[in-house]
């Protein structure tokens, strides 16, 4: 079982649309989360941290809740522009320097 | 702002070769990840270090080994080549001291091996 779990993608929604990721993580000692955004062949870029009394970002809104070790991800008003991967990612809390990564979720926001 | 600079970008070897990677971290970065992203697969973390030391190891293959220099520049030193070591290589680099902080990746080498 992969240590973070994601939302089975692609995501396929109109422009305007709001749309919803979610994941879970397994090791309870994880104490960083973020998301990251990946274009196709390209790096990984960071999209956002995400805390704990949740935070926002422009369209973007990350949640964290902890005792269920659930993290999301909330995108208004798609932009054609947000068509991508994203990746939810979550340290590896007992070493604390690296990075797991979820399998990622493909968005397509269609016109 | 200057970014991670891995090279060579592009990499095409044969089975059984040796390929060396390289990757130059953020100025004052001391942290250095490597991961390996297959063909539509997430990044796997490969290993890590912390001021030169190795800090923590994922799924490297044995083939694998890699350091960090006192200049913080980090190699990734691949042999005995397998067709299934083509991949997109990242290297990422976090900020002095800061446990569980974002990591920032640069462009990648794709490693092609026929």
């Amino acid at each position: 079982r992969k240590e973070v779990e994601q939302d089975p993608g692609p995501f396929n929604v109109p422009e305007g649309a709001t749309v919803a990721f979610n994941c879970t993580y397994s090791n309870s000692a994880s104490q960083s989360f973020f998301w990251y955004r990946q274009d196709c062949r390209k790096e990984p870029k960071l999209l956002m941290s995400v805390y704990s009394s949740g935070n926002e970002d422009g369209r973007f809104t990350a949640q964290l809740n902890r005792a269920s070790q659930y993290i999301s991800l909330l995108i208004r008003d798609s932009k054609l522009s947000d068509s991508a991967t994203y990746l939810c990612v979550v340290n590896r809390g007992d070493s604390g320097y690296a990075l797991n990564f979820g399998k990622g979720t493909s968005l397509l926001v269609t016109p | 702002a200057a970014g991670v600079i891995q090279s060579p970008r592009h990499l095409i070897k044969e089975k059984r070769e040796t390929a060396t990677l390289k990757c130059y971290p953020i100025p004052r970065h001391d942290t250095v990840y490597w991961y390996q992203q297959g063909p539509g697969q997430d990044p796997q973390f490969l290993i890590s270090f912390y001021e030169k030391m190795q800090s923590d190891k994922g799924s490297i293959p044995d083939r694998f080994s890699a350091q960090q220099f006192s200049d913080y520049h980090s190699e990734l030193n691949m042999s005995s080549l397998e067709l299934g070591d083509s991949a997109l290589y990242f290297c990422a680099s976090s900020p002095v001291g800061q446990m569980n902080t974002e990591a920032f990746f640069g462009q990648g080498t794709r490693l092609t091996v026929v």
